[in-house]
């Protein structure tokens, strides 16, 4: 079974710097999917980057880029020019490559506070 | 397009009642899959469903079941409920297999 692990139950930075939120995972799956969700105090979850597992070149989506390192089972996600609207809960998320076991392994979540 | 809707927002039930929840995934997304979100638990996989079959499950009890129609509008049920079925019941649908969820905005279930 597949497990994520985010050590970083609480992380805070100032608008305008950088941030890096780690997570780490387990699996003895060679293709599979790593993506990085946000859940605001809305509580809509906000799809914010994905990761193939057999690209080697970093995903980036504007301010959010990601450091995979699939050797080390890491993959971070860096937010640059922080601002207010990124205060969130910030998930790092596993998925399978399909098959039928496919379905999303979370972790516990890194709530991110950008202060003003 | 349409986000991924669930209705009701809120549900207010007690224990013993028995509850149905109701998601739309994105027009073109066949595979619509289901999890809970408790502040102890945090997120937990219920199940899965594409193209009508529940393809896969996860680790909860037969109380739990659901099931996906012709359109992908997807129904899951939570019989007897208990104190400890108070969560955000969050629904995700994709185009495929193995692809990228995108989520509802979740129906939040408190039972009494």
């Amino acid at each position: 079974a597949q497990t994520v692990t985010q050590s970083q139950p609480e992380m805070s930075v100032q608008e305008a710097e950088t941030v890096t939120l780690s997570c780490t995972y387990d699996t003895s799956e060679n293709n599979y999917y790593l993506f990085w969700y946000k859940q605001p105090p809305s509580r809509q979850m906000i799809l914010v980057i994905r990761q193939e597992a057999y690209k080697q070149q970093n995903a980036t989506e504007n301010r959010f880029s990601v450091n995979f390192q699939k050797a080390a089972k890491s993959f971070s996600l860096k937010i640059s020019d922080s601002q207010l609207g990124d205060t969130a809960m910030y998930f790092c998320a596993f998925g399978g490559s399909g098959g039928s076991n496919y379905k999303l392994t979370f972790g516990k979540g890194t709530l991110l506070t950008v202060n003003p | 397009k349409a986000g991924v809707t669930q209705t009701p927002r809120y549900l207010i039930k007690t224990r013993g009642q028995q509850v149905t929840l109701s998601c739309s995934p994105i027009s073109g997304h066949r595979s619509v899959s289901w999890y809970q979100q408790t502040p102890g638990q945090g997120l937990q996989f219920l199940f899965e469903y594409f193209s009508e079959t529940q393809r896969n499950k996860g680790n909860f009890p037969g109380r739990f079941s659901g099931r996906q129609f012709s359109n992908s509008r997807s129904e899951m049920n939570v019989s007897t409920l208990e104190l400890g079925d108070s969560a955000l019941y969050l629904c995700a649908s994709s185009l495929a297999r193995g692809s990228e969820q995108y989520f509802g905005p979740g129906t939040r279930l408190t039972v009494t």
